[in-house]
């Protein structure tokens, strides 16, 4: 299952809401999950299963879709929300990754 | 707290074999499926390989054939025996967990394998 993510690269302030976007190639019904990647560390789930947030992560980051369309949205960037963000499906092995979409400080 | 610690990459010969070797601590590790991902320098991420029991294991296309995946419970420890390795193959290796099989809220550190003459 190919992921497609759009687009590759935002530019945001602090404070606006940005929204990033994976698109299936086939459906992964709510198997989707959205990972932050910052330089020199490891992923960090955010959300699983298209809508849920794992533990830890603030209110302001928030799934939704389902099929073949998913969204990401964080409602008001911090600072440090400025990273790479990977969607990642888990219906079909192999389970695939997006080609990441980078949120970058306007 | 669950910990997951990558060891054993370094810099090989094409057509060289190397063990990858992950040691978790923190977490019931025989309950959990086991998954190795790896990430080229700069680039995206990719699902090589994936243990619950012996009896259910995968692997990519990429490495089906070349690479083994393996675990000890005993020792909570899991490992990723690779042979006949690529340029390709040159990645950061991580090995992932989670609750829910096939997403991984712990990750290692990462451990650089390097394949160059």
């Amino acid at each position: 299952i190919v992921l497609t993510q759009s687009p590759g690269t935002l530019s945001f302030s602090p404070g606006e809401r940005a929204t990033l976007h994976c698109r299936a190639s086939q459906s992964v019904g709510s198997y989707l999950a959205w990972y932050q990647q910052k330089p020199g560390l490891a992923p960090r789930l955010l959300i699983y299963d298209s809508t849920n947030r794992a533990s830890g992560i603030p209110a302001r980051f928030r799934g939704s879709g389902s099929g073949t369309d998913f969204t990401l949205t964080v409602t008001s960037l911090e600072p440090e929300d400025f990273a790479v963000y990977y969607c990642q499906q888990r219906h079909i092995w192999p389970w695939t990754f997006g080609q990441g979409s980078k949120v970058e400080v306007k | 707290e669950s910990q997951l610690v990558e060891s054993g990459g370094t810099l090989v010969q094409p057509g060289g074999s190397l063990r990858l070797t992950c040691a978790a601590s923190g977490f019931p590790f025989s309950n959990y499926a086991m998954t190795w991902v790896r990430q080229v320098p700069g680039k995206g991420l990719e699902c090589v390989a994936y243990m619950i029991t012996t009896s259910t294991v995968h692997y990519s296309d990429s490495v089906k054939g070349r690479f083994t995946i393996s675990r000890d419970n005993a020792q909570n420890s899991l490992f990723l025996d690779m042979n006949g390795l690529r340029a390709d193959d040159t990645a950061l290796y991580y090995c992932a967990t989670g609750v829910l099989v096939g997403s991984f809220d712990s990750w290692g550190q990462g451990t650089l394998v390097t394949v160059s003459s």
